[in-house]
């Protein structure tokens, strides 16, 4: 089972148009990080939410932390190619006793010229 | 300000030999965490080391895998006897101190390990 479910998996959309990628999850997160990969990269951290209802811009990109901490939203304001890749969400959390920072699936984004 | 090292970036390996990654954390940090990714996918925690010691191994399967992280020199994961299921792409990060803490993860840029 995925602790943390990201939503839609794949995203094809035309440039100049809008989107939000979604991070669900039951369990309470301490912060919450948003990473994009390139193909045959590392993941590179965009940000990192910590309060809940927390809001951080980066450009065009728009990041939310939940009010409880469950769950956190990504917007981009007028998607460009250069935004194509894979995001991920990370969220760090205790389980059974050791400190973790559980991955979402990843949503593949494609911006379409 | 060298960002997190792994080496090598493609290793191809036949069944039943070894795989031997490498890593460097970031400077100063002293946390390094193993990641594996197949593709389409996120990443999959594996283990999880300081200097000397294994802190969380509850990812990395208990036969075959194995991980250190001496006083001296990178952090190594090591594979014996892989099979065509191992390959995927690993990834290293490290970070300054623990996630709980508010500590930042930093990602290599990983390697590709190809199982013929």
């Amino acid at each position: 089972t995925q602790l943390l479910e990201q939503s839609p998996q794949f995203l094809s959309i035309q440039e100049g148009e809008n989107l939000t990628v979604y991070c669900n999850s039951s369990s309470v997160f301490s912060s919450l990080q948003w990473y994009r990969q390139e193909p045959g990269e590392g993941p590179v951290l965009l940000v990192t939410v910590v309060t809940g209802g927390e809001v951080k811009k980066l450009k065009r990109l728009t990041f939310q932390f939940g009010d409880a901490r469950k769950d956190s939203s990504l917007h981009i304001t007028a998607a460009q190619p250069g935004d194509t890749g894979l995001y991920l969400c990370a969220g760090a959390l205790m389980i059974q006793g050791a400190q973790k920072l559980v991955f979402g699936q990843g949503t593949r984004l494609t911006i379409n010229p | 300000n060298a960002g997190v090292m792994q080496n090598p970036r493609h290793l191809v390996r036949r069944r039943g030999q070894e795989a031997r990654l490498r890593c460097s954390p970031m400077k100063g940090h002293s946390h390094v965490y193993w990641y594996r990714q197949l593709p389409e996918e996120g990443l999959k925690f594996m283990v999880y080391l300081q200097k000397e010691n294994i802190i969380d191994e509850s990812g990395m399967p208990k036969e075959r895998f194995s991980a250190e992280f001496p006083k001296e020199g990178p952090s190594i994961l090591r594979i014996q006897q892989v099979v065509r299921g191992d390959s995927a792409a690993y990834f290293c990060a490290s970070s300054l101190g623990q996630v709980l803490a508010g500590n930042e993860q930093f990602f290599g840029p990983g390697t590709r390990l190809t199982v013929l």
